[in-house]
């Protein structure tokens, strides 16, 4: 009941495609829901995050829609870069502070 | 640079031996926690301090892991009589606590190998 589902696995776009990154979650105590970009060998960093009473969050070409009673959120990319190819993680906060993360998914975005 | 900040950032050690690793929050966070990655999945949360106090700990934690923060700064994480399944990439992370701000920031991270 803890898990947090991410999809796709991996994803490959064009340069200004938008690519989006789905997770859904069980548990309704999760109260903050965050997404990070990992660089290989690096630490993850904090991209946007939402809390369950806003359904949509645009930070510049970030934006993350929150469907609460599906329990599902994603992560949409606006105008994606090179630069963007990384590994992002959605995550889902439990009271207390302890995140639960999804499994993942590798972005590609081709020149 | 006022982030959080990890040593070692690699480690390598022999089966069997101690390893001690340290983490610097984020000047004035109250929370610190410890995560472990291994390759191609998502950080997997080990334990967390509010202040010096432990608040919680994963049932990944085993008896050989330990994790301190004496003083309410910085924490350090120590696996006694390491094993190759310890090998990953250990995780700090750091946020303000309060009650408006759900922000955990990481560092960097220390990669063991145990061999």
């Amino acid at each position: 009941q803890q898990q947090v589902k991410q999809s796709p696995q991996s994803l490959i776009v064009q340069k200004g495609g938008i690519p989006i990154i789905n997770c859904a979650y069980e548990n309704t105590a999760f109260d903050y829901f965050p997404w990070y970009q990992q660089f290989p060998g690096k630490g993850p960093a904090l991209l946007i995050a939402i809390r369950p009473d806003v359904s949509e969050k645009k930070e510049g070409r970030f934006t993350i829609s929150f469907n609460k009673s599906a329990k599902q959120f994603s992560l949409h990319i606006m105008d994606s870069q090179p630069g963007d190819s990384a590994t992002y993680f959605c995550a889902s906060k439990l009271q207390g502070g302890k995140l639960i993360f999804g499994q993942g998914t590798e972005l590609s975005v081709k020149p | 640079d006022t982030g959080v900040s990890q040593n070692p950032r690699h480690k390598i050690t022999k089966r069997g031996q101690n390893v001690t690793f340290r983490c610097d929050p984020i000047s004035e966070h109250n929370r610190l926690y410890w995560y472990r990655q291994t390759l191609g999945q998502g950080p997997e949360f080990l334990t967390y301090f509010q202040n010096e106090a432990q608040l919680e700990k994963s049932r990944l934690l085993s008896d050989r892991f330990s994790a301190e923060r004496p003083k309410g700064s910085f924490s350090t994480l120590e696996i006694q009589r390491t094993e190759q399944g310890d090998s990953a990439m250990y995780l700090c992370a750091s946020s303000p606590g309060t009650f408006t701000s759900n922000e955990q920031f990481f560092g960097p991270g220390t990669r063991l190998t145990v061999l």
